[in-house]
């Protein structure tokens, strides 16, 4: 058990471009989230997948977001067109049932110049 | 849209003095939980406690839960520089996801 593991660590872009974002999560987890964070704040639910289906997407996810979890293992979180309010900490946890402990990933930090 | 709310926003106290954080809800639950996070890292689970459980412990860790009032407390007894971080609570009210409120950042000073 490696722990999650999110890639890159920071990422810094200039508006209007594309990112993507990867997380693996432990390998038992069927489910998968993807929380956003920014600078004294909590965590904000965007999105959870159980396997490869996602099951609940947040207001706060607007048509630039998109995620995906193909094959039910690793997800991707991709930002289309970034803005400077996209800067955030992009969080991935997973957990083996709903409702029970997450696991967190050390996030990965956006900065859109 | 975020379940939780910490209070206090900030607590700054001495090494060896208690801590105490509260978590306030809005909706019924079936458990919640309470997580650390240090600086710039991803968060990390504390404890976990169900609506049937009204008080429960980990190490120096000690957290209660009233549904009445819809709100919980952590404690940290004997508090060390290394507890220097933010705590947050989570709760279920969505039933398939965990919200997390805006945290207490604590500050524990050697």
């Amino acid at each position: 058990d490696t722990g999650v593991s999110q890639d890159p660590r920071h990422k810094i872009t200039k508006r209007g471009q594309n990112v993507t974002f990867r997380c693996d999560p432990i390998s038992e987890h069927n489910r998968l989230y993807w929380y956003r964070q920014t600078l004294g704040q909590g965590p904000e639910f965007l999105t959870y997948f159980q396997n490869e289906a996602q099951l609940e997407k947040s207001r706060l996810l607007s048509d630039r977001f998109s995620a995906e979890r193909p094959k039910g293992s690793f997800s991707t979180l991709e930002i289309q067109r970034t803005e400077q309010g996209d800067s955030a900490m992009y969080l991935c946890a997973s957990n083996p049932l709903p409702r029970e402990k997450l696991f967190f990933g050390s996030g990965t930090q956006l900065s859109v110049l | 849209s975020q379940q939780g709310e910490e209070d206090p926003q900030a607590l700054s106290i001495q090494e060896g003095e208690n801590a105490t954080m509260n978590c306030s809800y809005k909706t019924s639950i079936n458990n919640l939980q309470w997580y650390r996070q240090n600086s710039g890292r991803g968060l990390v689970h504390l404890i976990l406690i169900r609506s049937n459980e009204r008080e429960k412990h980990s190490g120096r860790l000690r957290v209660t839960l009233d549904t009445s009032k819809k709100s919980s407390s952590l404690l940290i007894t004997a508090s060390r520089a290394a507890d220097t971080a933010s705590y947050f609570c989570a709760t279920d009210a969505n039933n398939n996801d965990m919200r997390f409120g805006a945290g207490t950042r604590l500050t524990v000073k050697p």
